[in-house]
């Protein structure tokens, strides 16, 4: 069974950057048919997806979100990471890590545990 | 973006009754490319249905997804002590893929 497991720092400072590594187990991240996709779940618990990426290295990204994010992908270590930029109180959240089924759909049916991140000084 | 309005807020239930939630898409959509999941507290969401009513592995027959155009329902039919949880649709027919915004699944 697929498993996935993020990593980062839990607090920001406002304007940095925040960086987080998704590690992929039980599947190799290279499997055709999937995609690997950041969501963060907000406070308030609303979600909102922030963007994937294939192996390959092509990416997809919320427009919202797209002028601060980069997605990229290590497969030689089995890992995709997230990186946002210029963070402010209103991307406090928990980050999660996803699997995306993209033949014929667009579910996300693994999710990492989720990582809390709060933007604060 | 389209927006989805899941109704009601919370839903107030007792073991063995049936649940009917609701999620209304802003716009119609191609096909029934709304998928549904389960977060419990504490827990990430678990992906549960999809598409016209395809379940995710391992979830039991007692969840069905049905709907067309805007409006589409997740129904539970006998509700056991586990499926007290919130409850999200995503729709998955215009990038970007969005999510409403829940419905609880409360004890009565």
């Amino acid at each position: 069974q697929v498993q996935l497991q993020e990593s980062g720092p839990g607090l920001v400072k406002p304007s940095q950057t925040l960086s987080l590594t998704c590690s992929v187990s039980g599947g190799y991240i290279t499997t055709g048919g999937y995609y690997w996709s950041w969501i963060r779940q907000y406070p308030g618990k609303g979600l909102e997806w922030i963007g994937h990426i294939y192996y390959s290295g092509s990416t997809f990204y919320n427009p919202s979100l797209e002028s601060r994010v980069t997605i990229s992908v290590d497969t030689s270590q089995n890992q995709f990471s997230l990186n946002l930029t210029s963070m402010t109180a209103a991307d406090t959240a928990i980050y999660y890590c996803t699997r995306v089924r993209v033949r014929r759909v667009i579910i996300f049916d693994y999710w990492g545990q989720g990582t809390p991140v709060t933007v604060s000084s | 973006e389209i927006v989805l309005t899941q109704s009601p807020g919370t839903l107030s239930l007792s073991p063995g009754e049936r649940a009917t939630l609701s999620c209304r898409a802003s716009q119609s959509l191609t096909n029934t490319y709304i998928a549904w999941y389960q977060q419990k507290p504490g827990q990430s969401p678990r992906l549960l249905i999809y598409g016209e009513s395809s379940r995710a592995t391992g979830i039991p027959d007692r969840f069905s997804g049905s709907g067309s155009g805007t409006d589409f329902t997740l129904t539970i039919t006998r509700l056991e002590p586990e499926d007290f949880a919130v409850y999200y649709c995503q729709q998955y027919d215009t990038s970007p893929w969005t999510f409403g915004q829940g419905t609880k699944v409360e004890i009565k």
